[in-house]
């Protein structure tokens, strides 16, 4: 059964500060995503990632994808606190090259609060 | 384009009551997938359907069931609902050949 775990679940930090959210999977995806949720909120797609060493940066925000070490992460840059959200990450274990299956599984969130 | 549209917002049931939730997707998308969402089991998947057709399921009881019409639009009907059944319930579209799903806003059901 594929796990995918994700640490730290909770994350406290200051403006200004640097912080890496890790994803770990564990069986082999070429497919992987990155979602943001406010509370009370659906989701955001913020990256997809499709290959091995895939890199994507959107403002504060950057993900990369080491598909040999199973391990993706998603990297926050002098933080700000509109980026206070859960942040999940996803894989697709069924991707067969034609499209996505439409199921992913999630990890368990990461929960960012950014204090001023 | 409009979103992925999810209704209702929120539904209050019983115990032994059935349920069913209406999802319609972005125009052109044929892809809906389904997933439950609780505080003590995360985000699951329930099941995903392309051009009416169901091609995935995941671990849930035979009461969780779904189906799509020929326009794209999905229903997802829940019978003999649990007090566990009480979750969000968020809805996924994608063109199936595009690389993210997109999510509506989601039906919260609370099970009395």
């Amino acid at each position: 059964e594929l796990k995918v775990e994700q640490n730290p679940l909770f994350l406290s930090m200051q403006e200004g500060k640097n912080y890496t959210i890790y994803c770990n999977y564990s069986t082999t995806s070429d497919r992987l995503y990155w979602y943001r949720q406010d509370p009370g909120k659906s989701l955001e797609s913020l990256f997809v990632l499709l290959s091995n060493g895939a890199v994507k940066q959107e403002g504060r925000l950057m993900a990369s994808l080491d598909t040999k070490a199973r391990l993706s992460t998603l990297h926050i840059t002098a933080a700000v606190h509109d980026l206070s959200a859960t942040y999940f990450c996803a894989v697709d274990p069924g991707y067969s090259g034609s499209g996505n299956t439409g199921k992913l599984i999630f990890g368990q969130g990461t929960t960012l609060q950014v204090k001023p | 384009k409009a979103g992925v549209t999810q209704t209702p917002r929120y539904l209050i049931k019983t115990r032994g009551q059935q349920v069913t939730l209406s999802c319609s997707p972005i125009s052109g998308h044929r892809s809906v997938s389904w997933y439950q969402q609780t505080p003590g089991q995360g985000l699951q998947f329930l099941f995903e359907y392309f051009s009416e057709t169901q091609r995935n399921k995941g671990n849930f009881p035979g009461r969780f069931s779904g189906r799509q019409f020929s326009n794209s639009r999905s229903e997802m009907n829940v019978s003999t609902l649990e007090l566990g059944d009480s979750a969000l319930y968020l809805c996924a579209s994608s063109l199936g050949a595009e690389e993210k799903l997109f999510f509506g806003s989601g039906t919260q059901l609370s099970v009395l």
